[in-house]
């Protein structure tokens, strides 16, 4: 098992420019995620996905978007990239909750350092 | 709405320290609980989890308690290695879609 697997590692932007983060999991997990990680903010939650075909989302979603067009993958994309974007950006997934059961622990996907110029 | 708050860091200890990450929460109902490292270059690993009140997480040496009273879930480890240095994060989860983490506590372990 790979886990979760998030490509490309590193990237640099000049501002306006657009790029797609994949990630990608074998655990056969329903739920995906995707953070962003700022000095001193811990992580963010960005978009999630419950399930293939759906999206929803998280607490900073403005200046992304994202598809999970397969079960195994969910993309980000960035249409035009701005500074403010410079994160260091982690994919997770986790099973489904079950109504009455407890949380299950997410796994993450080893980042993409993205600096935008 | 929910939130972690984790102690400020950075933290250094020399190592077979005794370490104490402190880390309080708020919440509506009754969360989850956990501890995540994320070792340099990496993503954040599961260190250990508590689901409900008095459960204590525990693995690799680290230890942490559900305390509903005072809700607060502080993670403890009697001596540290320079192996554990690394970023430590509390979270909380009350529904598996919305996991809160706290800002992260740095700790270096100096040999």
């Amino acid at each position: 098992n790979a886990g979760v697997t998030q490509t490309p590692k590193f990237r640099v932007l000049k501002t306006g420019q657009s790029m797609t983060l994949l990630c990608a999991q074998d655990m056969n997990h329903e739920y995906m995620y995707w953070y962003r990680q700022d000095p001193g903010m811990g992580l963010r939650l960005i978009h999630y996905s419950v399930g293939e075909g759906t999206t929803a989302k998280g607490e900073v979603p403005d200046g992304y978007n994202v598809s999970r067009l397969k079960k195994q993958n969910f993309l980000l994309g960035l249409e035009s990239a701005a500074p403010s974007q410079t994160s260091v950006y982690f994919c997770a997934s986790s099973y489904v909750r079950l109504a009455g059961l407890l949380s299950y622990e997410q796994y993450f996907g080893p980042g993409t350092r993205l600096t935008v110029t | 709405g929910d939130s972690v708050t984790q102690m400020e860091g950075p933290v250094t200890l020399s190592e077979e320290a005794c370490l104490t990450i402190n880390c309080t929460y708020t919440a509506t109902g009754y969360p989850s609980l956990f501890w995540y490292v994320q070792y340099p270059g990496e993503g954040l690993q599961l260190l250990l989890k508590a689901t409900k009140a008095d459960d204590k997480g525990s693995n690799k040496g680290f230890e942490a308690t559900y305390r509903k009273e005072t809700t607060s879930f502080h993670l403890e480890k009697g001596s540290v290695q320079v192996s554990d240095s690394a970023v430590y994060f509390c979270a909380l989860s009350d529904d598996n879609n919305d996991m809160r983490f706290g800002a992260g506590t740095r700790l270096t372990v100096k040999p």
